[in-house]
C-alpha cells in the first residue's frame, strides 16, 4: 500500500517568513495530493491539493510543488501569520472520481512566532 | 449549512467496557469514512462507507471493532471490548459520492471523539 512521509515533524519560524513542508509517497499509482490544517480541538480541514497532471498551485499565501519523477510534494506558505499555528497533514491517494482513499503523512506542527 | 457532527465529543471509559461514537455528515455526502487518529500521528483510515456499503474496511479491527450505517446517512462506530491502546482520536468525514456533480474529492471532517480508556 501507500506510504507518505512528511518532514519536519515541527516547524519554528518568525511572523512573516516562510514555511516549507515536505512529503515522500511511495505508490506511483498515486495521483491526487491534498493538504489539510488541524487547529487544537478540531478535524483537518482541507486547504489546497494538486493533482498529478499539475506541477504546481498557488492559492493566495499557499502554494505546492510536484515531482512526479521524484515522487514528491511540497508545501510553501509565505508571510506567515500567528493564524498560520496549526498541525499541518499531507496525503496521497489514487484519485477515482470523488471516491478516493488518503494515506496521510504523520503531520508537521507549525509555530508562527509574532 | 452544517458541518459533520460527531458524538460524544470526549468519553472516559474503564478497559473491557464498551463504548459507540456517532457521526452524522453533511446532507448529500453519500460517502462516509471513520479515521482512527493516535495522538501525534496523521489519520488512518478504520472504514469507508458508500452508502450503506461498507467499500473498504481492511483497516477495521474486526475482533473488537463494528460500524454500521444502516439508512445510507448517520452512522455508529463500536468497539467492544475497549483496550488500553484504544485511546486515541475518532474522526468522522464525509464527501460527495463517487461520479457526483462538483465533487472535488475533499473530505469534511468533524471534530472527532476523543476517547481515554483507563
Amino acid at each position: 500500500g501507500e506510504n507518505v512521509e512528511q518532514h519536519p515533524s515541527t516547524l519554528s519560524v518568525q511572523e512573516g517568513d516562510s514555511a516549507v513542508i515536505k512529503c515522500t509517497y511511495s505508490d506511483s499509482a498515486s495521483n491526487y495530493f491534498p493538504w489539510y490544517k488541524q487547529e487544537l480541538g478540531k478535524g483537518p480541514q482541507l486547504i489546497i491539493d494538486i493533482r498529478s497532471n499539475v506541477g504546481e498551485k498557488k492559492d493566495q499565501r499557499i502554494a505546492v510543488t510536484l515531482n512526479k519523477t521524484a515522487k514528491h510534494f511540497s508545501l510553501h506558505i509565505t508571510e506567515t501569520q500567528p493564524e498560520d499555528s496549526a498541525v499541518y497533514f499531507c496525503a496521497a491517494s489514487p484519485f477515482k472520481a470523488a471516491g478516493n482513499k488518503l494515506t496521510f503523512g504523520g503531520g508537521t506542527r507549525v509555530l508562527v512566532k509574532p | 449549512e452544517a458541518g459533520v457532527v460527531q458524538s460524544p465529543r470526549y468519553k472516559i471509559i474503564e478497559k473491557k467496557q464498551p463504548v459507540a461514537f456517532w457521526c452524522n455528515p453533511i446532507s448529500g455526502h453519500n460517502t462516509l469514512y471513520w479515521y482512527l487518529q493516535n495522538l501525534g500521528q496523521g489519520p488512518e483510515l478504520l472504514i469507508r462507507y458508500e452508502n450503506e456499503e461498507a467499500v473498504d474496511d481492511s483497516q477495521l479491527p474486526k475482533d473488537r471493532f463494528s460500524a454500521e450505517r444502516l439508512k445510507g446517512v448517520d452512522s455508529t462506530l463500536k468497539i467492544q471490548p475497549a483496550e488500553l491502546g484504544d485511546s486515541a482520536v475518532y474522526l468522522c468525514a464525509s464527501s460527495l459520492g463517487r461520479g457526483a456533480s462538483g465533487s472535488s474529492g475533499e473530505l469534511f471532517f468533524g471534530e472527532g471523539s476523543r476517547l481515554t480508556v483507563l
